[in-house]
């Protein structure tokens, strides 16, 4: 299994700032994924990031708004941009072996958006 | 696109079995997954399942695949109130999950 921790676990922040979450993993990975959950609702991809290759994004999410950054294989960030309170959301780093088996998932950034 | 279909709600008393199912639209899944998200706090991968696989058994944890209906099921023997969470299917399919919208599992006592 996968250990993975996340920082910040929740943070409120103005509307038009910036908040970039950390995402650490106790064991190297190649492929680590950023997903969201808005309130009451289930997880959506907002990109892949693999090691030494540009993030790829899913449709709806854009590098601008979601710049992603991965420089090794245990640890990535996530920065969400020029927030609104649209972007209230829990945040989630995801762990997975090529071709699918275990997937693990970090306990989550809680943003508020005001 | 692919599709996750899950019922919204399931209550059941201590004790019982807790079946929670879940209907997929890709043909070509590899795996599917059961995820347990308690209030406030992340996503526990609880047991996925591989494609050419009917059955995966786990502790109390038992899945069922079908694949020719394209049916997933969770069954939760001797559900405790511990268990009370929602419970999310996944299908990895092109490379990413594809979730359902979770089913929450209230346990009474």
């Amino acid at each position: 299994s996968a250990v993975i921790s996340q920082k910040p676990s929740r943070d409120i922040c103005q509307r038009g700032t910036s908040l970039t979450i950390q995402c650490q993993v106790d064991s190297q990975v190649t492929m680590m994924f950023w997903y969201r959950q808005q309130p009451g609702q289930s997880l959506t991809l907002i990109a892949t990031a693999n090691q030494g290759s540009e993030a790829t994004y899913e449709s709806g999410f854009v590098i601008d708004k979601f710049p992603i950054s991965r420089p090794n294989l245990t640890f990535s960030t996530l920065t969400v941009s020029n927030m609104s309170p649209e972007d209230s959301s829990i945040y989630l780093c995801s762990v997975g072996v090529e071709g699918g088996g275990e997937q693990y998932f970090g306990p989550g950034t809680r943003l508020t958006v005001t | 696109g692919e599709d996750v279909e899950q019922s919204l709600f399931l209550s059941v008393r201590e004790g019982d079995s807790s079946v929670i199912n879940c209907t997929y639209t890709d043909s070509s899944s590899t795996y599917l997954y059961w995820y347990k998200q308690e209030p406030g706090a992340g996503l526990q991968l609880l047991t996925y399942i591989f494609s050419n696989m009917d059955m995966k058994q786990d502790q109390r944890l038992t899945v069922l695949l079908n694949k020719k209906d394209k049916h997933l099921s969770l069954r939760i023997a001797d559900t405790q109130t511990g268990d009370s969470a929602i419970y999310f299917c996944a299908d990895f399919h092109g490379g990413k999950l594809i979730f359902g919208q979770g089913t929450e599992l209230s346990v009474k006592p």
